[in-house]
């Protein structure tokens, strides 16, 4: 089952620190997004890339930071600054053109704050 | 700022009966609009876009510009249909997608 893979599954973090979710994809997809899911609240954006070395914000980037570094790679760092970062974080790629621009998901990292 | 309404947390229905998850949008201009699926231990994936006016595993979606929904219909629900379901919308030219906060899908004997 490859195309898109997340590590790690499980997170533990302490208040305090930085911590990074990696996310991987080998489908030769341009675009690379990153959500965080909460019960009751859907699917929210995080960031985006629609190409390599180019990144935008979505809907609630506070505390988050990204990289785009090569194409396969979309790491999301959740830094000290995210007020509430205990949630299920899901990446996802798509070919980024065109109308038939369905976004392929990775399993998930679900990330604890303790 | 575009924006996708579900307003049912949770929908019930039995085996056999009919389905209707609702899905109203808010978008300026000319939206793209998508269903995608969540099965219990299974990663997300699309079921359907009205732009391929398809039907998958049974199920239809028909965009509404006028009431500016894009509800998924079923006839004749069945067990394995229980799901988490999301409504998500593709505004302009930029690939990232808005997403609803979904409904969750319970088909009982």
């Amino acid at each position: 089952d490859g195309g898109i893979t997340q590590s790690p599954k499980y997170l533990f973090r302490k208040e305090g620190q930085n911590v990074t979710l990696s996310c991987e994809q080998n489908l030769n997809h341009d675009a690379m997004y990153w959500y965080r899911q909460d019960p009751g609240q859907g699917l929210r954006l995080i960031y985006y890339s629609q190409i390599v070395n180019d990144f935008q914000k979505g809907d609630i980037a506070e505390g988050y930071s990204v990289s785009r570094e090569k194409k396969e790679s979309f790491p999301l760092t959740v830094t000290s600054a995210q007020k509430n970062p205990t949630a299920f974080y899901l990446c996802a790629s798509s070919t980024g053109q065109g109308n038939y621009n369905e976004q392929f998901f990775g399993p998930g990292t679900r990330l604890t704050v303790l | 700022a575009q924006r996708v309404t579900q307003p049912e947390k949770l929908l019930s229905v039995f085996k056999g009966a009919p389905v209707e998850l609702k899905c109203n949008y808010s978008y300026s201009g000319s939206p793209e609009l998508f269903w995608y699926v969540q099965y219990s231990r299974q990663r997300l994936q699309l079921l359907l876009r009205h732009i391929s006016r398809e039907s998958i595993k049974g199920f239809t979606a028909d965009l509404n510009k006028g009431e500016t929904s894009f509800h998924l219909k079923k006839p004749f629900a069945q067990e394995e249909d229980s799901a988490m379901y999301y409504c998500a919308l593709k505004a302009g030219t930029a690939s990232k997608l808005t997403f609803g906060t979904g409904t969750r899908l319970q088909v009982t004997l």
